[in-house]
């Protein structure tokens, strides 16, 4: 069964940073594309970010680009999202997803539960 | 960047209704386009991808069609366990935008 656990709750005020990850199990890790997507209170789905098997391709949303960085530890099976210089809209469930394939050009059929995240003073 | 635009965005409908969902990219992105169904607290999940593919464990009633720039989702016949907000998202290339959604309620 494939299983994808992120990190717990946190509050962080804004300027701070916090790292979130994303354990994984049921399936082999190192050979699927992984994402991140976030969902802000009452709202749709917004794409985050997009890491290859290996980690050697990665993509961002405009919104994150420059704060945020994707990676992953295959010999883990963890995910992971840094993210720096948080702001209050960045406040949200971050969810982990697994593609479907290798190839970052995939949809996403596991997700995991969520992990909110607020920002604030 | 490709906007992608759903609609309506919600709708009401009666048990046992055929139901249609558009979603259109502002450019081409051929056939990467998928479906995902979000019941009210819960986490997301896959319908369909490569715009007509079923996910295994989807019921048949769930379909979806088209290429380039426009696509549809249908459900067949609405069922009361269909009450969701649905997406669409494209992936053929970052950033892998989704739809605003479309509200699915019973009527």
């Amino acid at each position: 069964e494939v299983q994808l656990l992120e990190s717990g709750e946190n509050l962080v005020q804004p300027g701070g940073s916090l790292r979130l990850s994303c354990v994984a199990s049921g399936f082999i890790f190192g050979s699927y594309a992984m994402a991140w997507v976030r969902q802000a209170p009452g709202k749709g789905l917004e794409w985050v970010s997009v890491i290859s098997d290996s980690g050697d391709i990665t993509y961002y949303a405009d919104s994150v680009k420059g704060r945020f960085t994707i990676s992953r530890d295959n010999s883990k099976n963890t995910l992971y999202l840094q993210m720096n210089s948080l702001r209050a809209e960045d406040t949200a469930v971050y969810y982990c997803a697994k593609g479907r394939a290798s190839v970052v050009a995939a949809a996403s059929n596991y997700w995991g539960q969520g992990t909110l995240v607020t920002v604030s003073s | 960047d490709i906007q992608m635009t759903q609609s309506p965005s919600s709708l009401s409908a009666s048990v046992g209704d055929r139901v249609t969902i558009t979603c259109r990219a502002s450019q081409g992105i051929s056939k990467y386009l998928a479906w995902y169904q979000q019941k009210p607290g819960k986490v997301p999940k896959l319908l369909i991808y490569a715009a007509s593919t079923l996910q295994s464990g989807v019921p048949s009633r769930f379909s979806g069609s088209g290429s380039g720039t426009d696509f549809t989702l249908t459900i067949s016949s609405l069922q009361p366990e269909d009450v969701a907000t649905y997406y669409c998202q494209k992936y053929n290339s970052a950033p892998q935008t989704f739809g605003q959604g479309t509200k699915v309620e019973i009527k």
